[in-house]
């Protein structure tokens, strides 16, 4: 069974970027075959895709936030990461790493990311 | 992008009952790439079904899947206390991916 965990801070300052590092284990990201997700929720709201990467480094972003959105991949660590530069309030959610596959099969159990000063 | 309306936004039901769940997109899903998720207060959504009517590892026959094209349906054939919570779908045929808005499962 794969386990996702996200890392990173949980409070960011307006303008400044959000840095999140997912750890994964009970599998290998280089074993190919699955994208590795970012996925978000304000709070109260919906599921909002952000983007994935394979595991040699192609990237799919979601249009709406792709001129602000980097993902990339450490296969070494079998982390994947993901930055979100100028962040303002809007940008406070709950953010999930994922595996996708069939579906998206595998979550983190998430991380709250605060934009505040 | 594929828009995903999700019906109805609320559904008040008693444990035993059937519960039918829509989703329909603004243009073809492809090759049923549609999946169902549940998320329960505090959790990470947990895959249900994929593909528009597999069901994922570990759910229970009483989910099921149906549906192509543009209509989608979830059905929960008798309501268990565990199953109250809110249902969301996904179709992962096309970029971006794309969620439904959900339907909150609630306990009447």
């Amino acid at each position: 069974q794969v386990q996702l965990q996200e890392s990173g801070p949980g409070l960011v300052k307006p303008s400044q970027t959000l840095s999140l590092t997912c750890t994964v284990s009970g599998g290998s990201i280089s074993s190919g075959g699955y994208y590795w997700s970012w996925i978000r929720q304000h709070p109260g709201k919906g599921l909002e895709w952000i983007g994935y990467i394979s595991y040699s480094g192609s990237t799919y972003y979601n249009p709406s936030l792709k001129s602000r959105v980097t993902i990339s991949v450490d296969t070494s660590k079998n982390q994947f990461s993901l930055k979100l530069s100028s962040v303002t309030a809007a940008d406070t959610a709950m953010f999930y790493c994922a595996r996708d596959g069939t579906g998206t099969m595998d979550w983190g159990q998430g991380t709250l990311v605060t934009v505040s000063s | 992008e594929i828009v995903l309306t999700q019906s109805p936004g609320t559904l008040s039901l008693s444990p035993g009952e059937r519960a039918t769940l829509s989703c329909r997109a603004s243009q073809s899903v492809r090759s049923s790439y549609l999946a169902w998720y549940q998320q329960k207060p505090g959790q990470a959504p947990r895959l249900l079904i994929y593909g528009a009517s597999s069901r994922a590892t570990g759910i229970p026959d009483r989910f099921s899947g149906s549906g192509s094209g543009t209509d989608f349906t979830l059905t929960i054939s008798r309501l268990e206390p565990e199953d109250f919570a809110v249902y969301y779908c996904q179709q992962y045929g096309s970029s971006p991916v794309t969620f439904g808005q959900g339907t909150r499962l609630e306990i009447k």
